[in-house]
């Protein structure tokens, strides 16, 4: 069983549409949950970070943990094509490493 | 705003060369990593680096791999002789320091071994 699973889409809505993005892990030791958002060939860019059960909102971004399910969304209302990108949820044990695992990213296109 | 910055953007090496990818992380972080993708795939974690030392690596960073801070700002990963599985993009990132869990990543370094 892979660590953390993430549907690679493609995922394709309509400009103003909520995106819903959902990554699931199965190693309960995982403590922090970020999202992040990659153009092609770029960098991953932070979007998100929460460490604990509930949701976070920034802007048009919602986080949503649910550590007892083992499984983390990101939502986007109002999308733009701007938007259009891959999105990564990643996760950290904690205590002495700070490794980032990975999922494999979602592909977002948003349709004007 | 402060960020991780790369060099080279894109380096094409033929198999069994040296080659050297350069970050300069965010001034005052602490911590550094490096991260690389094959194309297609998921990122993953090769090895971390705090206080001038290796705290954490991955089975992908065998001895073919090291990484150096040669001075105060930047932090190299040195591939001793490329085979062509090492084509990938290669990112590193850093964070402020201990207690801290939001990496911030640079645009990466697109190796291409020929």
């Amino acid at each position: 069983q892979k660590e953390v699973e993430q549907d690679p889409g493609p995922l394709s809505v309509p400009e103003g549409a909520i995106v819903s993005l959902n990554c699931t892990y199965s190693n309960s030791a995982f403590q922090y949950f970020m999202w992040y958002r990659q153009y092609s060939r770029k960098g991953p860019e932070l979007l998100m970070y929460t460490y604990s059960s509930g949701n976070k909102e920034d802007g048009r971004f919602t986080a949503q943990v649910d550590k007892s399910s083992k499984y983390i969304s990101l939502f986007i209302r109002d999308s733009q094509p701007s938007d259009s990108a891959t999105y990564l949820c990643a996760m950290v044990y904690g205590g002495a490493t700070n490794k980032l695992i990975f999922g494999t990213g979602t592909l977002l296109a948003v349709q004007p | 705003e402060p960020e991780v910055t790369q060099t080279p953007s894109h380096q094409v090496t033929q198999m069994g060369q040296e080659v050297i990818l350069r970050c300069v992380p965010i001034s005052n972080h602490l911590y550094f990593y490096w991260y690389r993708q094959i194309l297609g795939q998921k990122v993953e974690f090769l090895v971390s680096f705090y206080n001038n030392e290796i705290s954490e690596k991955s089975e992908i960073f065998d001895d073919q791999f090291s990484v150096e801070r040669p001075d105060g700002s930047n932090f190299t990963l040195k591939i001793r002789s490329t085979k062509l599985e090492d084509s990938a993009m290669y990112f590193c990132a850093s964070i402020p320091g201990q207690g801290s869990h939001e990496q911030y990543f640079g645009p990466g370094t697109r190796l291409t071994v020929t």
